[in-house]
């Protein structure tokens, strides 16, 4: 199974600010995947991280708002931008591996 | 869009006891999984069910499938304390199986009573 961690593990922003969250899996797969988890909520799928090309986000999650790097088969970022308190959520980076999807342990924004 | 619902939403037994959760889903599916979230942690995976498969188990954890009924349910058979969690039944975003993002339920939060 594939061991993904993720960096910050929480953190606490202004509003109007920017934060990058690191993903680094221990083996080379196939897909990448962000989610975020609202307080008391299910996980919500932000979008998939393509290696080499853009991001494909699913309806309701932008570009602009969620910027999706992956420059390799074991490293993605996720940048939350221009933050606001309703951005205040658990990001979860996943990795799917022999059909069984990973996670990481999530990173925990809290916007003032 | 939300497909798996699981019920209870929540759920308190004694330790010891059973406990079973049920998932309930909309769309044809090839496999189910279910996940296990410590206290706002990351998502540990528990199992995965083909759709050509009834049931599965793992230790103390059995898992049916009943694609005619679009349902599943998860057992956990002696409960202990370290089980108290949240627990997610997740089905394939797409149609496309396991290389797919996931939808997952609303979760049952599960309390064992000591």
């Amino acid at each position: 199974s594939a061991v993904i961690s993720q960096k910050p593990s929480r953190d606490i922003c202004q509003r109007g600010t920017s934060l990058t969250i690191q993903c680094q899996v221990d083996s080379q797969v196939t897909m990448m995947f962000w989610y975020r988890q609202q307080p008391g909520q299910s996980l919500t799928l932000i979008a998939t991280a393509n290696q080499g090309s853009e991001a494909t986000y699913e309806s309701g999650f932008v570009i602009d708002k969620f910027p999706i790097s992956r420059p390799n088969l074991t490293f993605s970022t996720l940048t939350v931008s221009n933050m606001s308190p309703e951005d205040s959520s658990i990001y979860l980076c996943s990795a799917a591996d022999t059909g069984e999807l990973f996670f990481g342990e999530g990173s925990r924004l809290t916007v003032l | 869009s939300q497909q798996g619902e699981e019920d209870p939403q929540a759920l308190s037994i004694q330790e010891g006891e059973n406990a079973t959760m049920n998932c309930s889903y909309k769309t044809s599916i090839n496999n189910l999984q279910w996940y296990r979230q410590n206290s706002g942690r990351g998502l540990v995976h528990l199992i995965l069910i083909r759709s050509n498969e009834r049931e599965k188990h793992s230790g103390r954890l059995r898992v049916t499938l009943d694609t005619s009924k679009k349902s599943s349910s998860l057992l956990i058979t002696a409960s202990r304390a370290a089980d108290t969690a949240s627990y997610f039944c997740a089905t394939p975003l797409y149609s496309g199986g396991g290389a797919d993002g996931l939808t997952f339920g609303k979760g049952t939060h599960l309390i064992i009573q000591p």
